[in-house]
Protein backbone atom coordinates (compact mmCIF):
# COMPACT_ATOMS: atom_id res chain seq x y z
CA UNK A 1 0.00 0.00 0.00
CA UNK A 2 1.41 3.98 -0.91
CA UNK A 3 2.45 5.84 1.87
CA UNK A 4 1.64 9.27 2.41
CA UNK A 5 2.62 11.70 0.00
CA UNK A 6 3.07 15.32 -0.08
CA UNK A 7 3.56 17.75 -3.05
CA UNK A 8 5.82 19.43 -3.85
CA UNK A 9 8.62 18.27 -1.84
CA UNK A 10 10.46 21.74 -1.86
CA UNK A 11 9.11 25.33 -1.87
CA UNK A 12 10.68 28.54 -2.59
CA UNK A 13 8.44 31.96 -2.09
CA UNK A 14 9.01 35.15 -1.26
CA UNK A 15 7.25 37.12 1.65
CA UNK A 16 3.24 38.36 0.80
CA UNK A 17 3.01 35.88 -2.09
CA UNK A 18 0.28 32.43 -1.14
CA UNK A 19 1.19 29.02 -1.44
CA UNK A 20 -0.74 25.51 -1.31
CA UNK A 21 0.54 22.40 -0.31
CA UNK A 22 -1.36 19.17 -1.05
CA UNK A 23 -1.32 15.94 0.73
CA UNK A 24 -2.71 12.40 -0.07
CA UNK A 25 -3.18 9.84 2.41
CA UNK A 26 -3.11 6.41 2.28
CA UNK A 27 -6.01 4.28 0.82
CA UNK A 28 -8.25 4.02 2.98
CA UNK A 29 -7.72 6.80 4.82
CA UNK A 30 -10.12 9.91 5.74
CA UNK A 31 -8.75 11.61 8.74
CA UNK A 32 -5.84 13.94 7.34
CA UNK A 33 -3.76 16.45 10.25
CA UNK A 34 -1.35 19.17 9.31
CA UNK A 35 1.56 20.27 11.09
CA UNK A 36 4.63 22.99 10.64
CA UNK A 37 7.75 21.97 11.82
CA UNK A 38 10.31 24.78 12.96
CA UNK A 39 13.88 24.90 14.87
CA UNK A 40 12.32 27.54 17.32
CA UNK A 41 8.44 26.22 18.02
CA UNK A 42 9.24 22.77 17.10
CA UNK A 43 6.06 20.70 15.43
CA UNK A 44 2.94 22.22 16.22
CA UNK A 45 -0.67 21.02 15.35
CA UNK A 46 -2.42 22.91 12.36
CA UNK A 47 -5.42 21.40 11.63
CA UNK A 48 -7.43 18.15 11.02
CA UNK A 49 -10.04 16.97 8.37
CA UNK A 50 -12.20 13.95 8.71
CA UNK A 51 -14.74 13.65 5.65
CA UNK A 52 -14.51 16.50 4.18
CA UNK A 53 -14.82 18.54 7.34
CA UNK A 54 -12.45 20.49 9.52
CA UNK A 55 -12.72 18.70 13.15
CA UNK A 56 -9.91 20.37 14.59
CA UNK A 57 -8.09 23.44 14.59
CA UNK A 58 -4.55 24.83 16.47
CA UNK A 59 -3.49 28.31 17.24
CA UNK A 60 -2.50 30.07 13.97
CA UNK A 61 -3.40 32.59 11.94
CA UNK A 62 -6.54 33.12 9.68
CA UNK A 63 -4.06 32.86 7.09
CA UNK A 64 -3.96 29.07 7.37
CA UNK A 65 -6.47 27.59 6.25
CA UNK A 66 -7.42 24.20 4.76
CA UNK A 67 -9.69 21.82 2.84
CA UNK A 68 -10.62 18.20 2.36
CA UNK A 69 -11.67 16.92 -0.75
CA UNK A 70 -14.46 13.74 -1.22
CA UNK A 71 -11.22 11.81 -2.18
CA UNK A 72 -9.66 12.56 1.22
CA UNK A 73 -7.05 14.79 -0.27
CA UNK A 74 -6.20 17.41 1.62
CA UNK A 75 -4.65 20.99 0.84
CA UNK A 76 -3.04 23.80 2.34
CA UNK A 77 -3.00 26.80 2.10
CA UNK A 78 -1.12 29.80 3.61
CA UNK A 79 -1.63 33.53 2.37
CA UNK A 80 0.35 36.39 2.81
CA UNK A 81 3.12 34.39 3.38
CA UNK A 82 5.98 35.79 6.33
CA UNK A 83 9.40 35.03 6.85
CA UNK A 84 8.10 33.28 9.96
CA UNK A 85 6.18 30.73 7.88
CA UNK A 86 9.48 29.16 6.79
CA UNK A 87 8.91 25.07 8.25
CA UNK A 88 8.68 22.07 7.24
CA UNK A 89 4.60 21.40 6.48
CA UNK A 90 3.83 18.10 7.27
CA UNK A 91 0.87 16.01 6.87
CA UNK A 92 -0.31 12.77 8.56
CA UNK A 93 -3.17 10.38 7.65
CA UNK A 94 -5.19 7.56 10.03
CA UNK A 95 -7.72 5.23 10.11
CA UNK A 96 -10.29 4.98 13.12
CA UNK A 97 -11.50 1.71 11.18
CA UNK A 98 -7.62 0.02 11.23
CA UNK A 99 -5.33 1.68 13.85
CA UNK A 100 -7.76 4.07 15.78
CA UNK A 101 -5.58 7.28 16.42
CA UNK A 102 -2.53 6.26 14.90
CA UNK A 103 -1.06 8.77 12.68
CA UNK A 104 1.21 8.26 9.45
CA UNK A 105 3.20 10.50 8.19
CA UNK A 106 4.19 11.91 4.64
CA UNK A 107 8.02 13.41 3.59
CA UNK A 108 6.92 16.98 4.57
CA UNK A 109 6.83 19.96 2.39
CA UNK A 110 10.06 22.51 2.55
CA UNK A 111 8.73 25.71 2.80
CA UNK A 112 11.59 28.28 2.14
CA UNK A 113 10.18 32.54 2.38
CA UNK A 114 12.42 34.75 1.24
CA UNK B 1 -3.91 22.32 27.52
CA UNK B 2 -1.81 19.49 27.40
CA UNK B 3 2.25 19.87 27.56
CA UNK B 4 5.24 17.27 26.66
CA UNK B 5 8.10 17.96 28.38
CA UNK B 6 11.69 15.77 26.83
CA UNK B 7 14.43 17.54 29.06
CA UNK B 8 17.58 16.01 27.04
CA UNK B 9 18.29 17.81 23.90
CA UNK B 10 20.63 15.67 22.92
CA UNK B 11 22.36 12.31 23.95
CA UNK B 12 24.99 9.99 22.58
CA UNK B 13 25.89 6.29 23.60
CA UNK B 14 28.22 3.86 22.21
CA UNK B 15 26.40 1.05 19.84
CA UNK B 16 25.13 -2.15 21.49
CA UNK B 17 24.51 0.19 24.54
CA UNK B 18 20.94 0.53 26.56
CA UNK B 19 19.92 4.19 26.38
CA UNK B 20 16.79 5.79 28.29
CA UNK B 21 14.59 9.00 26.88
CA UNK B 22 13.02 10.59 29.54
CA UNK B 23 9.40 12.73 28.67
CA UNK B 24 7.18 13.91 31.25
CA UNK B 25 3.75 14.95 30.06
CA UNK B 26 0.83 17.25 31.84
CA UNK B 27 -3.15 16.32 31.33
CA UNK B 28 -5.86 16.42 32.91
CA UNK B 29 -7.67 14.27 31.35
CA UNK B 30 -7.25 10.24 32.24
CA UNK B 31 -7.93 9.18 28.60
CA UNK B 32 -5.20 9.72 26.08
CA UNK B 33 -2.44 8.23 24.20
CA UNK B 34 1.28 8.17 24.38
CA UNK B 35 3.77 7.90 21.55
CA UNK B 36 7.53 8.60 20.58
CA UNK B 37 8.08 8.97 17.09
CA UNK B 38 11.40 9.07 15.84
CA UNK B 39 12.80 10.86 12.63
CA UNK B 40 16.08 10.30 11.18
CA UNK B 41 18.02 12.95 8.99
CA UNK B 42 15.53 12.12 6.11
CA UNK B 43 12.61 13.97 8.06
CA UNK B 44 10.01 10.88 7.48
CA UNK B 45 8.56 10.69 11.29
CA UNK B 46 8.19 7.34 12.30
CA UNK B 47 5.98 5.37 14.79
CA UNK B 48 8.42 3.72 17.24
CA UNK B 49 5.65 2.94 19.83
CA UNK B 50 2.43 3.98 21.56
CA UNK B 51 0.86 3.52 25.06
CA UNK B 52 -2.64 3.82 25.45
CA UNK B 53 -3.18 5.03 29.19
CA UNK B 54 -5.84 3.08 30.10
CA UNK B 55 -3.44 0.06 29.92
CA UNK B 56 -0.70 -0.47 32.79
CA UNK B 57 1.12 -3.26 30.96
CA UNK B 58 4.23 -1.41 29.61
CA UNK B 59 4.05 -1.66 25.41
CA UNK B 60 6.91 -3.35 23.68
CA UNK B 61 7.92 -3.28 19.95
CA UNK B 62 11.03 -5.76 19.48
CA UNK B 63 14.41 -3.49 20.96
CA UNK B 64 12.01 -0.74 22.25
CA UNK B 65 10.22 0.04 25.31
CA UNK B 66 8.31 2.14 27.45
CA UNK B 67 8.32 2.47 30.76
CA UNK B 68 4.62 4.28 31.56
CA UNK B 69 4.14 6.10 35.47
CA UNK B 70 0.79 6.92 34.67
CA UNK B 71 0.57 8.81 38.46
CA UNK B 72 3.57 10.76 37.80
CA UNK B 73 2.70 11.31 34.15
CA UNK B 74 6.12 9.90 32.95
CA UNK B 75 6.17 8.25 29.83
CA UNK B 76 10.13 7.48 29.09
CA UNK B 77 11.58 5.09 25.85
CA UNK B 78 14.37 2.51 26.63
CA UNK B 79 16.06 1.52 23.32
CA UNK B 80 17.80 -2.40 24.31
CA UNK B 81 20.76 -2.99 21.78
CA UNK B 82 20.88 0.30 19.83
CA UNK B 83 22.20 0.18 16.57
CA UNK B 84 23.79 2.75 13.97
CA UNK B 85 19.87 3.14 12.27
CA UNK B 86 18.59 4.66 15.64
CA UNK B 87 20.74 7.67 15.12
CA UNK B 88 17.83 10.41 14.71
CA UNK B 89 15.51 13.20 16.81
CA UNK B 90 13.41 11.55 18.75
CA UNK B 91 9.98 13.32 19.47
CA UNK B 92 7.43 12.19 22.25
CA UNK B 93 3.62 13.26 21.72
CA UNK B 94 0.36 13.13 23.66
CA UNK B 95 -3.31 12.21 22.37
CA UNK B 96 -6.23 13.04 23.83
CA UNK B 97 -8.68 14.45 21.05
CA UNK B 98 -8.96 13.03 17.69
CA UNK B 99 -5.53 13.09 15.57
CA UNK B 100 -4.38 15.97 17.57
CA UNK B 101 -0.81 15.34 18.75
CA UNK B 102 0.96 17.46 21.22
CA UNK B 103 4.98 16.79 20.69
CA UNK B 104 7.69 17.51 23.14
CA UNK B 105 10.72 19.72 21.68
CA UNK B 106 12.63 16.10 20.95
CA UNK B 107 15.49 14.89 21.84
CA UNK B 108 18.65 14.37 19.09
CA UNK B 109 19.99 10.49 19.93
CA UNK B 110 23.15 9.56 18.39
CA UNK B 111 24.61 5.86 18.38
CA UNK B 112 28.13 5.84 18.12
CA UNK B 113 30.26 2.88 16.26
Amino acid sequence: KAGVTQTPRYLIKTRGQQVTLSCSPISGHRSVSWYQQTPGQGLQFLFEYFSETQRNKGNFPGRFSGRQFSNSRSEMNVSTLELGDSALYLCASSSKLVTPNEQFFGPGTRLTVL
Amino acid sequence: AQTVTQSQPEMSVQEAETVTLSCTYDTSESNYYLFWYKQPPSRQMILVIRQEAYKQQNATENRFSVNFQKAAKSFSLKISDSQLGDTAMYFCAFMNLPQKLVFGQGTRLTINP
